[in-house]
């Protein structure tokens, strides 16, 4: 089975700029969530989506969205970079019920410059 | 979710076993312990879950105290692969529950 996919692997940007990652989660999840990791701050939150829809959502500015397709696939965008935006961005993937784990990709780094 | 407490390195010879601690003394009831691992420039690798039985895989075992107090991960014969960054987290699965707390974890270096 193959895991969750993220593209691109690495993007560079200019402050200002907007931004959109990609994720395919794990065939048969229904479940994807986006993580923001820097060396400061470690792994955060940002959001997660099940069937389409937004069920939580992490303490990031407005600036952070996302969205989820009807075949699971997933998008986030940054609007406006600033070059604090500078990360690795993780999506991890669940069946979204119960006790079922995340599985994590890995990750699209962002530099923005 | 109840936060988690760990070491935050830990050396271990290439071959023995590893224990990797982790300290969970406000877990609540419904909240299972989970094992990440991270290798740079990863994304975090799931690595074993449990309640409150003991749990193995082909990859560790998980030791969970009768309180659920705390736990224990196990990589019986560690190799240098192993030595990441190991997280520790206390999840409930309610819905909404994938807002993982990862904390700074335990760093495993595995030493030839």
């Amino acid at each position: 089975k193959a895991g969750v996919t993220q593209t691109p692997r690495y993007l560079i940007k200019t402050r200002g700029q907007q931004v959109t990652l990609s994720c395919s989660p794990i065939s048969g999840h229904r479940s994807v969530s986006w993580y923001q990791q820097t060396p400061g701050q470690g792994l955060q939150f940002l959001f997660e989506y099940f069937s389409e829809t937004q069920r939580n959502k992490g303490n990031f500015p407005g600036r952070f969205s996302g969205r989820q397709f009807s075949n699971s696939r997933s998008e986030m965008n940054v609007s406006t970079l600033e070059l604090g935006d500078s990360a690795l961005y993780l999506c991890a993937s669940s069946q979204g019920q119960g006790a079922s784990p995340l599985h994590f990709g890995n990750g699209t780094r962002l530099t923005v410059t | 979710d109840a936060k988690t407490t760990q070491p935050t390195s830990m050396d271990c010879a290439e071959g023995r076993a590893a224990n990797l601690p982790c300290n969970h003394s406000t877990i609540s009831g419904n909240e299972y312990v989970y094992w990440y691992r991270q290798i740079h420039s990863q994304g975090p690798q799931y690595i074993i879950h449990g309640l409150k039985n003991n749990e193995t895989n082909e990859m560790a075992s998980l030791i969970i105290t009768e309180d659920r107090k705390s736990s224990t991960l196990i990589l019986p014969h560690a190799t240098l692969r192993d030595t990441a960054v190991y997280y520790c987290i206390v999840r409930g699965f309610q819905t909404g529950a994938n807002n993982l707390f990862f904390g700074t974890g335990t760093r495993l270096t595995v030493i030839p």
